[in-house]
């Protein structure tokens, strides 16, 4: 139902990399609007580890990295530590809907 | 640093008004460059932005096509603050509501969420 497609999960031992994508269409990703990605820890504020498709804010650690190809984006996270364990979501905006629009998440786990 | 301080009861009757606030400090509702955002998080319709009031000159909202009949996002200039009513709900509005502010299309501060539960 969400507009952005992310896989439900993803679960990596720690010190390893995941990949977390988030595919679109040709009216959001594929138009050109960038991809932001936030980090959800469930009771507390979301935040924002990636902005306009592969920057980082202050504070957030090299092992968070952002891309975008087609109607297609990904977060990459490396060296994983448990600390990372939360939910992940990717947004963008929509022309056809006019309207900002998001993933419908990814959880991952730290094994 | 911002922060955003949500209020607002839990726990609202079908076909009332839901109605939020979210508190602003170290920023301004008034900002130019800055825009006040209203969103919910579900299991059924996931996170779904509601809509936005900014100024440019003079005060603007948009709102989501799929509330805009129902929805309401006014900015408290006194108390540096803005506000979401929601009127008419259904057991489909019970959500996690966020504010949140966005600059340069993305939210770069949230509040800590209100679980909103529409029951008798």
């Amino acid at each position: 139902q969400s507009v952005l497609t992310q896989p439900p999960s993803v679960s990596g031992a720690p010190g390893q990399r995941v990949t977390i994508s988030c595919t679109g269409s040709s009216s959001n990703i594929g138009a050109g609007y960038d991809v932001h990605w936030y980090q959800h820890l469930p009771g507390t504020a979301p935040r924002v580890l990636i902005y306009g498709n592969s920057n980082r804010p202050s504070g957030v650690p090299d092992r968070f990295s952002g891309s975008k190809s087609g109607t297609s984006a990904s977060l990459a996270i490396t060296g994983l530590q448990a600390e990372d364990e939360a939910n992940y979501y990717c947004h963008s905006y929509d022309s056809s809907l006019n309207s900002w629009v998001f993933g419908g998440g990814t959880k991952l786990t730290v094994l | 640093q911002v922060q955003l301080e949500q209020s607002g009861p839990g726990l609202v009757k079908p076909s009332q008004t839901l109605s939020l606030t979210c508190a602003i400090s170290g920023d301004s509702v008034s900002s130019n460059s800055a825009g006040w955002n209203w969103l919910r998080q579900s299991p059924s319709r996931g996170l779904e932005w509601l809509g936005r009031t900014y100024y440019r000159s003079r005060w603007r909202s948009e709102y989501a096509v799929s509330v805009k009949s129902r929805i309401t996002i006014n900015p408290d200039t006194s108390k540096n603050q803005f506000s979401l009513q929601l009127s008419s709900v259904t057991p489909e509005d019970t959500a996690v509501y966020f504010c949140g502010r966005g600059r340069d299309g993305y939210l770069d501060y949230w509040g800590q969420g209100t679980l909103v539960t529409v029951s008798p």
